[in-house]
């Protein structure tokens, strides 16, 4: 079973709104992370938001917003204010358990295009 | 911030011969580096995570005599493609954790991931 899951291959969204990219994960442990990051055309990774598993509250960071909805196993990034400099491959991560020597486990990211 | 360097970041090679790729943490001391693979439009792979000082631990079906990890140092891990091919031909890139705070929140931090073609 995949552990993390990134439903949308695509989306778009006009330049100054807000969108929703969606994650869904999968794991028993208890103690776990969430990240997303960005990757643009030039292949680096950047770090976005990070969210534990034991944050009662969701993950800000700018115009970045993580909807962590423990139950459900999601969490979704959101961007505010889209700009056409946001248009990138996003992929959500999870590591799980409390190690520093656990690696990420990357979903299969979605690509958003910002139009002006 | 927690700074990676991967050099180089783009090579091109000839079928059969080797290619090495560097991995250097700037600022901070990496006991762990994580080694990823990404295909054209696809996700990071995780490859193997090299170990500062001891063999490195490879996902299943990565080969460890195909590509050898060398963490010599706390600052650097080195990924060797040996005797490469066509089919080798991807984006590499590598991570490490720094350990600022907790270490459960503190997130991975890429190279710039090296590109890697064999013809």
């Amino acid at each position: 079973a995949q552990k993390i899951t990134q439903t949308q291959p695509g989306m778009f969204v006009q330049e100054k709104e807000a969108v929703t990219l969606d994650c869904t994960y999968d794991t028993s442990d208890q103690s776990y992370g969430l990240f997303w990051y960005k990757q643009p055309s030039s292949g680096e990774m950047i770090f976005l938001i990070y969210q534990g598993s034991y944050d009662e509250q969701n993950a800000t960071e700018g115009r970045y917003s993580l909807n962590f909805q423990k139950a459900r196993k999601s969490a979704n990034l959101v961007i505010s204010a889209s700009q056409l400099g946001d248009s990138a491959m996003y992929f959500c991560a999870m590591r799980e358990g409390n190690s520093g020597n656990t690696p990420l486990v990357f979903g299969k990211g979605t690509r958003l295009s910002v139009i002006a | 911030g927690a700074v990676v360097s991967q050099h180089p970041s783009w090579v091109i090679c000839k079928s059969g011969t080797s290619v090495k790729i560097e991995c250097r943490s700037l600022d901070f001391q990496a006991t762990t580096m994580f080694w990823y693979r990404q295909f054209p439009k696809q996700s990071l792979m995780l490859m193997a995570t090299s170990n500062e000082g001891s063999k490195a631990t490879y996902e299943q079906g990565v080969e460890k005599d195909k590509f050898l990890i060398n963490h010599a140092s706390l600052t650097l891990s080195t990924l060797t493609v040996t005797s490469a091919h066509p089919e080798d031909s991807s984006f590499y890139i590598c991570s490490a954790r720094a350990k600022t705070g907790g270490i459960s929140n503190s997130p991975l931090h890429f190279g710039n991931g090296t590109r890697l073609t064999v013809t």
